[in-house]
């Protein structure tokens, strides 16, 4: 298995804050990264693909970079909408595991 | 409109079988892989196995290998995950996944909204 790991696991902001999320890689995976938000009692959301793509219909203010072993996932100003917890997932192998989350608080 | 419906709550007892559903609609269910995720209460998500519904090639975390069944009917555009023997450490959340590509990158572009299953004596 390719192991991520996210860091932080929480992290408190405030409203406009910028905010950056890491995620590291056991082994390179080059662009291979997914992220994904999600709220209390809702199913995942897909925010990013392939490291960098901004899935259609979500806001400019998420971006992804990052390449290899090493991702971070960037809102460049915190909305009231985006406190909820978010996943790295690599697809490099078909195993598809998750990072075990990062809880973004108020 | 692509969407994922998943089937109800179910509460059952431990060495029950179960098997959940998940209806696609709204694009060619035969052309995307479907994923089923875990996710245990107050925890985070554990991919479980995938299937190819256009030839049933199925793929298994390890983690869940000989623990689940998955499988699909397609005329009915449905894919169900299973169990045999229902254990204690089985609640969960269950969530269906469609798994979109993009030269060669996979990922999970819609998802169902959940199925609880609740396992007590």
């Amino acid at each position: 298995d390719i192991q991520m790991t996210q860091s932080p696991s929480s992290l408190s902001a405030s409203v406009g804050d910028r905010v950056t999320i890491t995620c590291r890689a056991g082994q390179s995976i080059s662009s291979y990264l997914n992220w994904y938000q999600q709220k209390p009692g809702k199913a995942p959301k897909l925010l990013i693909y392939a490291a960098s793509s901004l899935q259609s219909g979500v806001p400019s203010r998420f971006s992804g970079s990052g390449s290899g072993t090493d991702f971070t996932l960037t809102i460049s100003s915190l909305q009231p909408e985006d406190f909820a917890t978010y996943y790295c997932q690599q697809s490099y192998s078909t195993l598809y595991t998750f990072g075990q989350g990062t809880k973004l608080e108020i | 409109e692509v969407q994922l419906v998943q089937s109800g709550a179910e509460v059952n007892k431990p060495g029950e079988s179960l098997k959940i559903s998940c209806k696609a609609s709204g694009y060619s269910f035969t052309n995307y892989w479907i994923a089923w995720v875990r996710q245990m209460p107050g925890k985070g998500l554990e991919w479980m196995g995938i299937i190819y519904p256009g030839d049933s090639d199925t793929r298994y975390s390890p983690s869940f290998q000989g623990q689940v069944t998955i499988s699909v009917d397609k005329s009915i555009s449905t894919a169900y995950l299973q169990w045999t023997t229902l254990k204690a450490s089985d609640t969960a959340v269950y969530y269906c996944a469609r798994v979109a590509t993009w030269i060669h990158q996979y990922f999970f572009d819609f998802w169902g909204q959940g199925t609880l299953i609740t396992v007590s004596s």
